[in-house]
């Protein structure tokens, strides 16, 4: 039943560590997004990917790398961790029409904490 | 300054008052306007979206975005408990390289209490 899922729910880790995000969707979606969710409920777009073509690249540290195998899968690799990586990061999905509204569909989160 | 403008509350209210929330925006390229709740340690989950000026209602919801002032805004009747939540406001342009670009507010936490 989950349309956007995201694994783990919960990440405790090490300054210095490397860590992956995984995100699957099963609505048939053609685009995939990651959020970063800071502290303050902030929710800021990192990347996106149209099928597994990167479209959307913000100003993000280059230790965050995104990966997209499929239509139906986002990860996100994060090398070196700082302790300024801990918040909470979305995966979301939308089906892009062109000039029509695409909604978009978030997964649950994972809560990243860097000690 | 940030593109979208949004004040944080919280914002406490009794059951059953009208809620207003509200959003500023400076990027003249916005056309689709939205509206997400996100509950506690949940995604955001949308609840109604805009496209262009006007009003959207839906149900006890009703969405108003004024273009000329750069100025969207939420309200919410006969508040309820349930309706506890952060709310969060996100915009984004037509088409183009903006595709599925949203841009979001930084989020009214509202509390309604029986």
């Amino acid at each position: 039943d989950t349309a956007v899922s995201q694994t783990p729910k919960y990440l405790v880790t090490q300054m210095g560590n490397d860590k992956s995000i995984k995100c699957e969707q099963n609505l048939g979606h053609d685009t995939m997004y990651w959020y970063k969710q800071d502290s303050k409920k902030f929710l800021k777009i990192m990347f996106s990917y149209n099928n597994k073509e990167l479209i959307i690249n913000e100003t993000v540290p280059n230790r965050f790398s995104p990966k997209s195998p499929d239509k139906a899968h986002l990860n996100l690799h994060i090398n070196s961790l700082e302790l300024g990586d801990s918040a909470v990061y979305f995966c979301a999905s939308s089906q892009i029409r062109l000039g029509l509204y695409n909604e978009q569909f978030f997964g649950p989160g994972t809560r990243l904490t860097v000690l | 300054q940030k593109e979208v403008e949004q004040d944080p509350g919280p914002l406490s209210v009794p059951e059953g008052a009208i809620v207003s929330l509200n959003c500023t925006y400076s990027n003249s390229a916005f056309q689709y306007f939205m509206w997400y709740r996100q509950y506690s340690r949940k995604g955001p989950e949308l609840l109604m979206y805009t496209y262009s000026s006007g009003n959207k209602e839906d149900g006890r919801f009703t969405a108003q975005v004024d273009k000329s002032s750069k100025y969207i805004s939420l309200f919410i009747r006969d508040s309820q408990p349930s309706d506890s939540a952060t709310y969060l406001c996100a915009m984004r342009g037509k088409g183009g390289t903006s595709y599925g670009k949203l841009t979001f507010g930084q989020g009214t936490i509202l509390t309604v209490h029986p």
